[in-house]
């Protein structure tokens, strides 16, 4: 069964302080990787994935293997990052679901 | 532009109730899902649904039940409301395909149980 941790609940940075935000899987197969983000009152929402390696209001994430990671990255923040984050995976065998890790919230304070 | 909407934003019911919650999606989508969404637990799959009449078991599906009679249309079902069901439920739809398609999700469904 696949699995995703996000070790911080909260994540609290200045604007203009890079962020890094962590995620882990665990997989036995090769999987999809996303991150999707919920601004406040808003819906959820796809943010990126792996597989285009885009960048997204200048967020990126690598997919490591090696480690099993998929961390969110943004060199410089702003106050309009604030959201909560949520890492989730998809299978390429069976169910079409995701499984989202717990989320962590951003907070970017001016 | 891809719409799910969902019949309530808010939903207060009476533990051992009754409860529908309504999802509708105007894209042709085949999957549908329901999620609910737990600070601290993130969101967890409780049922999906990859073609009319069709549907699995997510992760927690005890004390729910799903039912999917039109394609754009995928109800929660409640049989007896219990306190622990107070949540934030989210539905969700996807094209089905050989590999991932982005889910779309509705506002959600906050539901307390008293």
């Amino acid at each position: 069964a696949q699995r995703v941790t996000q070790p911080e609940k909260l994540l609290s940075v200045f604007k203009g302080a890079p962020v890094e935000l962590k995620c882990n899987y665990s997989y036995s197969g090769s999987p999809e990787l996303f991150w999707y983000v919920q601004y406040s009152r808003q819906r959820l929402q796809l943010l990126l994935r792996h597989i285009s390696r885009e960048s997204i209001k200048g967020f990126t994430a690598d997919l490591n293997k090696g480690e099993t990671s998929f961390h969110l990255k943004k060199p410089f923040a702003q106050e309009e990052d604030s959201a909560m984050y949520y890492c989730a995976l998809s299978a390429y065998t069976g169910r079409r679901a995701l499984t989202f890790g717990s989320g962590t919230r951003l907070q970017v304070q001016p | 532009d891809v719409k799910v909407t969902q019949s309530s934003r808010y939903l207060v019911k009476r533990t051992g109730e009754k409860v529908f919650l309504e999802c509708v999606q105007d894209m042709d989508h085949e999957n549908m899902f329901w999620y609910r969404q737990d600070p601290g637990l993130g969101l967890r799959l409780i049922y999906f649904s990859y073609d009319v009449k069709m549907k699995e078991k997510g992760d927690i599906p005890e004390g729910y039940s799903v039912s999917r009679e039109k394609k754009e249309r995928f109800s929660l079902i409640l049989e007896s409301a219990s306190t622990n069901q107070t949540s934030m439920y989210l539905c969700a739809s996807s094209y089905s395909g050989p590999s991932y398609n982005e889910q779309f999700f509705g506002p959600g469904t906050r539901l307390t149980v008293l």
